[in-house]
């Protein structure tokens, strides 16, 4: 069983394009992370959000946690060839202390 | 030192060889994690580690073997693998096994990239 679905899970647009990418759950989180990861490395931590309804922006990057913390978004402003690569949700259920991956979104920008 | 180093970054091995990955971090984290990636998949859980000692085995073949030397060090042991083993491997360390998230975060090294012929 998938905790976190994870949509689209595949993405190509143009550069300068705007996008969302999405992280739902039937299971309550005590806190959501995304991360990247880039062709042939490990993945890198962007942000955490732990409030229910929390808003972060990390320049061009702006995440969303749904206030019942089920869910979370990733929205890009003006993507850009760098921002290419596998994105992941990833989570802590309310009733343990078992971390879940989603299904990750593979996202290509194109020049 | 904020990060994860792994070796060899990449590895081909026969099905025969006895071979082993290496991860080494710094940071005084006491949780330390391998994770398999298929491509474009997400990390599948392998193995935690909680100050020093195995604390989680996600039903993971015999034929994968860690070891946890000190509190900097991880390895994964390889005997007998099959193809289907290729992927890449991924070590991460947290500052322990229930704080990773809502503080720094897992960090994560670049991962072994591993065939099996």
């Amino acid at each position: 069983t998938q905790l976190l679905e994870q949509s689209p899970q595949f993405l190509s647009i143009q550069e300068g394009e705007n996008l969302t990418v999405y992280c739902n759950s039937s299971s309550v989180f005590s806190s959501l992370q995304w991360y990247r990861q880039e062709p042939g490395e490990g993945p890198v931590l962007l942000v955490t959000v732990v409030t229910g309804g929390e808003v972060k922006k990390l320049k061009r990057l702006t995440f969303q946690f749904g206030d019942a913390r089920k869910d979370s978004s990733l929205h890009i402003t003006a993507a850009q060839p760098g921002d290419t690569g596998l994105y992941l949700c990833a989570g802590m259920s309310n009733t343990g202390n078992q971390f879940y991956f989603g299904t990750g979104t593979s996202l290509t920008v194109i020049p | 030192d904020t990060e994860v180093t792994q070796t060899p970054k990449h590895l081909v091995m026969g099905m025969t060889n006895k071979k082993s990955l290496k991860c080494e971090q710094h940071m005084g984290h006491r949780a330390m994690y391998w994770y398999k990636q298929k491509a474009k998949k997400p990390p599948e859980l392998m193995f935690v580690y909680s100050y020093e000692k195995l604390s989680i085995n996600e039903s993971v073949p015999s034929r994968f073997s860690p070891e946890c030397p000190n509190s900097s060090l991880l390895n994964l042991h390889l005997h007998a693998l099959q193809p289907e083993d290729s992927a890449l491997y991924l070590c991460a360390s947290s500052q322990d096994r229930d704080r990773g998230l809502g503080g720094g975060g897992y960090t994560f090294g670049s991962g072994t990239r591993l065939t099996v012929v």
